[in-house]
């Protein structure tokens, strides 16, 4: 069955410390992969997303992401956490090609400590 | 990008009745999404709204407890009928056209 795989419920990390989030994805072929974020009362913001080439995308608020074909991955990464980046990450597929119904991840509970 | 609303924002209802969420959106989008987000957890897809012909429901949700209309390309409402506490969740619309997805900002459901 396809599916989303984020593997850290919570994580907590120090102000300025480097941060990478996991997800992982079950499917034969390559999805379309997204890394959403969700703050407290908020709604969902696209922090980035990748469709095909490129395997390193860059999205907004300093965040990346790496397709990585071999371990089905699709992991978020940013090199220093600022405190407001406290909030929940979502990692989501679409199976069907393009901005199609999406299968979201569990979410991954970021803390940033000072 | 667009402007997306959601109505109510929130609501407080008794189990046994039914609320109307509407999603309006300021330009015209292909396909609406509606996804419940249950307290604590993920987004959950609950169905897909064309406008002109039946939504299609994902497994687990049948069009008798959630009914959805989409009489045109920016609006579109979910029903949630005969309410249980288990239905209290967040309802996400997904307006969505081409290479454009937006999330509405949600209605906060709480039954009783």
């Amino acid at each position: 069955a396809q599916s989303v795989t984020q593997p850290d419920i919570h994580i907590t990390v120090s102000e300025g410390a480097s941060l990478e989030l996991r997800c992982n994805y079950s499917y034969g072929a390559t999805p379309y992969l997204f890394w959403y974020v969700q703050s407290p009362g908020q709604g969902l913001q696209l922090l980035l997303k990748y469709f095909s080439g490129d395997t390193l995308v860059q999205g907004i608020k300093g965040f990346e992401a790496e397709f990585k074909r071999s371990q089905s991955s699709f992991n978020l990464r940013k090199p220093s956490v600022h405190w407001s980046d406290a909030a929940e990450y979502f990692c989501a597929a679409s199976f069907s090609g393009g901005y199609n119904k999406l299968i979201f991840g569990a979410g991954t509970r970021l803390a940033v400590h000072p | 990008s667009a402007v997306i609303s959601q109505k109510p924002s929130r609501d407080i209802c008794q189990r046994g009745t039914s609320l109307t969420i509407q999603c309006q959106v300021d330009s015209q989008v292909t396909m609406m999404f509606w996804y419940r987000q249950q307290p604590g957890q993920s987004l959950t897809l609950i169905a897909t709204a064309n406008q002109g012909s039946e939504a299609t429901y994902e497994s687990g949700f049948v069009i008798d407890k959630f009914p959805i209309s989409r009489p045109n390309l920016t609006f579109s409402t979910l029903t949630v009928s005969n309410m249980s506490p288990e239905d209290s969740s967040i309802y996400l619309c997904s307006p969505t056209s081409g290479e454009t997805q937006y999330f509405g900002p949600g209605t906060r459901l709480l039954v009783l």
